[in-house]
């Protein structure tokens, strides 16, 4: 069963305005982590912000912040002001806390944003 | 910085041949990673490693093998590469434990393979 699902294949959004890219996903533990990477298009893929499932408050790096909604199983990624070179694929993934203490994630089959001038 | 470096970027095989990914990293991370990527699918897990010597199978480990000699090298092995291995492949590398920063991944920059 999949773990992790982001519904929206491709987002497309005017420059300096807002976007958020939804991510659901699915565990039985009651604590685990949450995390979002971007992928450029030259293909390098860097990690962005993480939410960790016992924190209430929801994270918030540079213009990047985190919509956790933990009811729902959902953890969205909001860029505000965005910029070109905000276009890339954004992926969502989990680490189950209760699995193998490797670090080991699932990841989310990503969406592809494209911010126009 | 932390680093992850992947050889070869591209990679053009024949159906049946033996292909090698080779991976290498500098930042003294225990764990190390073999992730493919395909449309769709996002970031599939092939075989992980959390040290020398160790290998374990990921969601995806059919018709690949892994080789860890050592803390920074980390191999990915195609025995009999087939047509459905076309793929990009990528190299992580993280650091064990259960805190969350330490779980954040560095990736080599991927290998385009194609099995013709």
């Amino acid at each position: 069963a999949q773990k992790v699902t982001q519904t929206q294949t491709s987002i497309s959004v005017v420059e300096k305005t807002t976007v958020t890219m939804d991510c659901v996903y699915e565990t039985r533990d009651s604590s685990y982590f949450l995390f979002w990477y971007k992928q450029t298009a030259s293909g390098e893929i860097v990690f962005l912000i993480r939410q960790d499932s016992y924190k209430k408050e929801n994270a918030t790096v540079g213009h990047y912040s985190l919509n956790f909604q933990k009811p729902k199983s959902s953890i969205g990624l909001i860029i505000t002001a965005t910029q070109i070179e905000d276009s890339a694929v954004y992926f969502c993934a989990m680490r189950e806390v209760g699995g193998s203490a490797l670090g080991r994630l699932h990841f989310g089959a990503g969406t592809q944003l494209i911010v126009i001038p | 910085e932390a680093a992850v470096t992947q050889s070869p970027r591209n990679k053009v095989a024949v159906t049946g041949g033996k292909v090698t990914l080779s991976c290498n990293q500098t930042n003294n991370h225990n764990n190390m990673y073999w992730y493919r990527q395909d449309t769709g699918h996002g970031l599939r897990l092939i075989h992980y490693s959390y040290g020398a010597g160790s290998t374990e199978k990921g969601d995806i480990p059919d018709g690949y093998k892994a080789s860890r000699p050592s803390q920074e090298n980390f191999s990915l092995i195609l025995e009999l590469a087939t047509p459905s291995q076309t793929s990009v492949y990528f190299c992580a590398s993280g650091a064990p434990g259960l805190g969350g920063f330490q779980n954040t991944l560095y990736f080599g920059a991927g290998t385009r393979l194609s099995v013709l």
